[in-house]
Order: structure tokens, then C-alpha cells, then sequence
């Protein structure tokens, strides 16, 4: 079936530096991908949708300059946190959507990405 | 604004017994609900949904019921079973473009099965 492939699945960086977070759909094509949040227990937060070819949409609350999001290819959208801090650490979840009369599913995530700042 | 509310923030309930988990629902757009499982570190996995227009939907253990003028739904799991245990999250989106229809998850149900 349709698969997501998130890497890396945990990073520790160090304050002020970049990481980058990719997703790669493995065997269709995301011309959307949906960006979420997550803290220890809490919900999933959306933080941004990508559209293959234009700019990002940010929800309300969140840096577009800070998260630079990515969707140059069909399979490929990235995430860049850029000067993380500690208090961006988090679990980064990513989501695109599928066909809902071909594949009921709806919607499928990648394996989700253990940021951690110190 | 918690437009999904899952206000049981935990559940436990005796292996081969029902889990009933519920979720509400403030915004009338919403017209396709789904339900996840997720483990920690782990990105959730998909369970079953339902359409605006149906109130029930089923598959296997799991039954998904959908009450629209309470703006309510309930997931079953008839019977519980150990590998049950995990955190549920009901999720809902608004009809839109095709591939353009983001989630909205509500706040999540820990369920314990007691063996």
C-alpha cells in the first residue's frame, strides 16, 4: 500500500544549528503533504500543508521562516527547522493524502522524527 | 479552539470486554471522520473512517459510529485484545479539493487492556 518514508526518525542537534526532515512517498505521488507537531501528550498540531511546486501554507502561530518547508518533487517534501532551539524539540510527523474512493485509508504518516535541542 | 475533543484522556478496560472510546465535534463542515492508533515515537496508524453519510462503519473488531446532529463518534473494540493498548486519536476533515483536505485530531484516549 502507500507509504510514507520519514527520516531521519531522531536527531539531537545543538542549539542554533539546522535540521532538515525529509518524506519521501515511496510508491505514489504526494502532490500534498501535510506537516504536524507533536508534544508529549498532546495532540497533533497541524503546522504547515505543501503543495508540490508552490509555497507552503502556514497554520496560524507557526514561522514560516523558522520551518521552511520544501515540495519540489511528486515524492519529496522536506521540513528544515532552521536555529532550533530547545524549546522546538518535538515529534514531527508528516501526512499525505490518498485517493479516498481507491484507498479508503484517507490519509497515510510517515514513522514521525524525535527532534531533540539541547 | 479544541474543535475535536476526546475528553477521556484515559481508559482502561478488561481484555475480551468492549472499549468504547468517544470523540466530539464542533465544526457542522466536517464530513469525514477517522480513527488512529499511535505509539510512542511512532507515526499513527489508520484504523477505519466514516463519510457524512453513513452513522456506522465497520470492520472487523472496530466499529465506528457517527452521530451527526450531537456531533458525536465512538470507536468500538469488540473484543479488546492486549495488543489494543495504545493511544487513539479521532481525526476529521472538511470537504474540500481532493488532496487538499487537511486533519484536525483531537487530543487522544490512552486505552489499557488488563489481561
Amino acid at each position: 500500500g502507500a507509504v510514507v518514508s520519514q527520516h531521519p526518525s531522531w536527531v539531537i542537534c545543538k542549539s542554533g544549528t539546522s535540521v532538515k526532515i525529509e518524506c519521501r512517498s515511496l510508491d505514489f505521488q504526494a502532490t500534498t503533504m501535510f506537516w504536524y507537531r507533536q508534544f508529549p501528550k498532546q495532540s497533533l498540531m497541524l503546522m504547515a500543508t505543501s503543495n508540490e511546486g508552490s509555497k507552503a501554507t502556514y497554520e496560524q502561530g507557526v514561522e514560516k521562516d523558522k520551518f521552511l518547508i520544501n515540495h519540489a518533487s511528486l515524492t519529496l517534501s522536506t521540513l528544515t527547522v532552521t536555529s532550533a532551539h530547545p524549546e522546538d524539540s518535538s515529534f514531527y510527523i508528516c501526512s499525505a493524502p490518498l485517493d479516498r474512493v481507491r484507498a479508503n485509508y484517507g490519509y497515510t504518516f510517515g514513522s514521525g522524527t524525535r527532534l531533540t535541542v539541547v | 479552539d479544541q474543535q475535536v475533543k476526546q475528553n477521556s484522556p484515559s481508559l482502561s478496560v478488561q481484555e475480551g470486554r468492549i472499549s468504547i472510546l468517544n470523540c466530539d465535534y464542533t465544526n457542522s463542515m466536517f464530513d469525514y471522520f477517522l480513527w488512529y492508533k499511535k505509539y510512542p515515537a511512532e507515526g499513527p496508524t489508520f484504523l477505519i473512517s466514516i463519510s457524512s453519510i453513513k452513522d456506522k462503519n465497520e470492520d472487523g473488531r472496530f466499529t465506528v459510529f457517527l452521530n451527526k446532529s450531537a456531533k458525536h463518534l465512538s470507536l468500538h473494540i469488540v473484543p479488546s485484545q492486549p495488543g489494543d493498548s495504545a493511544v487513539y486519536f479521532c481525526a476529521a476533515s472538511e470537504a474540500s479539493n481532493f488532496g487538499n483536505e487537511k486533519l484536525t485530531f483531537g487530543t487522544g484516549t490512552r486505552l489499557t487492556i488488563i489481561p
